[in-house]
């Protein structure tokens, strides 16, 4: 099946600092990906669509300098949280959709991100 | 008025129970429908996957599309304990927009 790899699984950083996380395709290539945020109890908001080789396509109400997002290759996107804040804290999850279109959309298995 | 609607739940049922699961939508331009299953602190698992109206079965699960009605279903069957956890059905064509969630206790 389509397996996507998400590191780390959980991180703590201080106030002001920046925390880099990544989303890796692992048994195909993705052309593009998609990078979600979840609050507790709340469902995925879906915060940008990652496309190799171009900028990122962000939803409304997303800071796109706050959350940085790479996809250098075909099997790699990356987001950074930029100067992060307490409010920044939350479950973030990356998907990619497999390009046979088998099994649909899959998802890392998610980074908690803990701003102190 | 969102785009995707699902009851937020909780919904508890005992072993064994038939479960049913659904969300709305309101755009007609959503190609691809899927449910998924979400344990606490994880991502989400994909359970079914659908690009046309219709039924699909897998074991005891059975996805359900209708198109013209912009309303799918999720049914499980002779649920377990196990089967307790988040339930989220997602659509879209390019991306997907999610449902709130169901979260779902099955009792033994």
């Amino acid at each position: 099946g389509a397996v996507v790899s998400q590191h780390p699984s959980w991180v703590i950083c201080k106030s002001g600092t920046s925390v880099k996380i990544e989303c890796r395709s692992l048994d195909f290539q993705a052309t593009t990906m998609f990078w979600y945020r979840q609050f507790p109890k709340q469902s995925l908001m879906l915060m940008a669509t990652s496309n190799e080789g171009s900028k990122a396509t962000y939803e409304q109400g997303v800071e796109k300098d706050k959350f940085l997002i790479n996809h250098a290759s075909l099997t790699l996107s990356t987001l950074t949280v930029t100067s992060a804040h307490p409010e920044d804290s939350s479950f973030y999850i990356c998907s990619a959709r497999d390009p046979t279109g088998v099994y649909g959309y899959t998802f890392g298995s998610g980074t908690r991100l803990t701003v102190v | 008025q969102k785009e995707v609607e699902q009851d937020p739940g909780p919904l508890s049922v005992p072993e064994g129970a038939i479960v049913s699961l659904n969300c709305t939508y309101s755009n007609s331009a959503f190609q691809y429908f899927m449910w998924y299953r979400q344990y606490s602190r994880k991502g989400p698992e994909l359970l079914m996957y659908t690009y046309s109206s219709g039924n699909k079965e897998d074991g005891r699960f059975t996805a359900q599309v209708d198109k013209s009605s912009k309303y799918i279903s999720l049914f499980i069957r002779d649920s377990q304990p196990s089967d307790s956890a988040t339930y989220l059905c997602a659509m879209g064509t390019g991306k997907l927009i999610f449902g709130q969630g169901t979260t779902l206790q099955v009792k033994p």
